[in-house]
């Protein structure tokens, strides 16, 4: 079983949807997570952290369910620049990258 | 925005050359590392370097040979390449190895 899993998509929707990306993780002792966005042919740059709590910034909303070892990542009111790759990352003393998930938000 | 950068962007050499990627981050962090990214595969994680110290070596073969001479400064030395080498390769930097990561825009390589 792979340490991080996301379904690879793409995912199509039009503007203005609302779209939702799971993540599974292997490890249930790990402590943080992150989502990470890769723009084609560019580098990986933070998205936001994942709290127990869950936490949101802006049209983004990312929570943590300890119990079934996944995180969610929300995207509301979806815009064109959203297109990209999401990457879900477990951090275990060093980082554990998923495969990413492919978003394509068409006008 | 230039916190990380890489040279060359992109890179294509023949398996018998010798080669080098260089890394420089200027964002005062402590440690660096080296990713590969190969189409549709997550990240993979190559070697960890903290405060100049190699810290992980994932099982990386032997052609692959990084280089830390200071904290800004990260290298990783290509000889004898095979073609199934050919990615993207990633530099990333952060304060220590548990804080949020900054990543360079990457070498595009390819291997003949």
């Amino acid at each position: 079983r792979k340490e991080v899993e996301q379904d690879p998509g793409p995912f199509n929707v039009p503007e203005g949807a609302t779209v939702a990306f799971n993540c599974t993780y292997s490890n249930s002792a790990s402590q943080s997570f992150f989502w990470y966005r890769q723009d084609c042919r560019k580098e990986p740059k933070l998205l936001m952290s994942v709290y127990s709590s869950g936490n949101e910034d802006g049209r983004f909303t990312a929570q943590l369910n300890r119990a079934s070892q996944y995180i969610s990542l929300l995207i509301r009111d979806s815009k064109l620049s959203d297109s990209a790759t999401y990457l879900c990352v477990e951090e275990r003393g060093k980082l554990i990258f998923g495969q990413g998930t492919e978003l394509s938000v068409k006008p | 925005e230039t916190g990380v950068t890489q040279t060359p962007r992109h890179l294509v050499m023949g398996m018998t050359n010798k080669k080098s990627l260089k890394c420089e981050q200027h964002l005062g962090h402590n440690a660096m590392y080296w990713y590969k990214q190969s189409a549709k595969k997550p990240l993979e994680l190559m070697f960890v370097y903290n405060f100049k110290e190699q810290t992980e070596n994932n099982s990386v073969p032997s052609r692959f040979s990084p280089e830390c001479p200071n904290s800004s400064h990260l290298f990783l030395h290509l000889h004898t390449l095979q073609p199934e080498d050919s990615a993207l390769y990633l530099c990333a930097s952060s304060q220590d190895t548990q804080e949020t990561q900054y990543f360079g825009p990457g070498t595009r390589l390819l291997v003949l």
